[in-house]
């Protein structure tokens, strides 16, 4: 398996530009995870999906971040518009039904935005 | 709701010297528990994991962890440290019950290893 695949691994952008992450989960797993880490506030779950279907939200900060599910192989995360507190590493991960068997994670992609 | 502390930001070990890792959970009932290690520019690699069973958990690269429920403990060990163990840490407590999923992280401890 080529585990989580995340696109782009860097993202440089100007403030106020829409922003889409992709990321491609693990085939089987029933959960997918985007997370946020910053050296302020490290590892911040922004929301979670089961089986395409969004959980929990709670996490994202602001209306300008938005997360869809399409179908079980594609995530997309999107802010809109941008900003240069949105820079980030931003994770995307994925896991089977059953909660002991622990998230995989994809390598990231690096937003800055400036 | 579950917590995860790593009161250790940063620690310095010599390379062969033995490491231990620190981390304290807060959950009501015995959580599921896992070690994760960020090398830079990567993303988390599971490293172990425990879930019920044998209180002392073997994983890879010759880590291992031991659950103590009676301290709210599952701090991570390494008899003899690697430069390339260099690397930055995380605990991550989650609920064991049925598929409730999130995974709460701590704040990570960075390993620096000395030669």
């Amino acid at each position: 398996d080529a585990g989580v695949i995340q696109s782009p691994r860097h993202e440089v952008t100007e403030m106020g530009q829409e922003v889409t992450l992709r990321c491609k989960p693990i085939s089987g797993h029933d959960y997918l995870f985007w997370y946020r880490q910053t050296m302020m506030r490290g590892l911040e779950l922004l929301i979670y999906f089961n089986n395409n279907v969004p959980i929990d939200d709670s996490g994202m900060p602001e209306d300008r971040f938005s997360a869809k599910m399409p179908n079980a192989s594609f995530s997309t995360l999107k802010i809109q518009p941008s900003e240069p507190r949105d820079s980030a590493v931003y994770f995307c991960a994925s896991r089977p039904g059953q909660g002991g068997y622990g998230y995989t994670f994809g390598s990231g992609t690096r937003l800055t935005v400036v | 709701a579950q917590s995860v502390t790593q009161p250790d930001i940063h620690i310095t070990v010599s390379e062969g010297a033995s490491l231990e890792l620190r981390c304290n959970y807060s959950y009501g009932a015995t959580p599921y528990l896992f070690w994760y290690v960020q090398s830079p520019g990567q993303g988390l690699q599971l490293l172990l994991k425990y879930f019920s069973g044998d209180t002392l958990v073997q994983g890879i690269k010759g880590f291992e962890a031991e659950f103590k429920r009676s301290q709210s403990s599952f701090n991570l060990r390494k008899p003899s440290v690697h430069w390339s163990d260099a690397a930055e840490y995380f605990c991550a407590v989650g609920a064991n019950t049925g598929t409730a999923s999130k995974l709460t992280f701590g704040t990570g401890t960075r390993l620096q290893v000395t030669l």
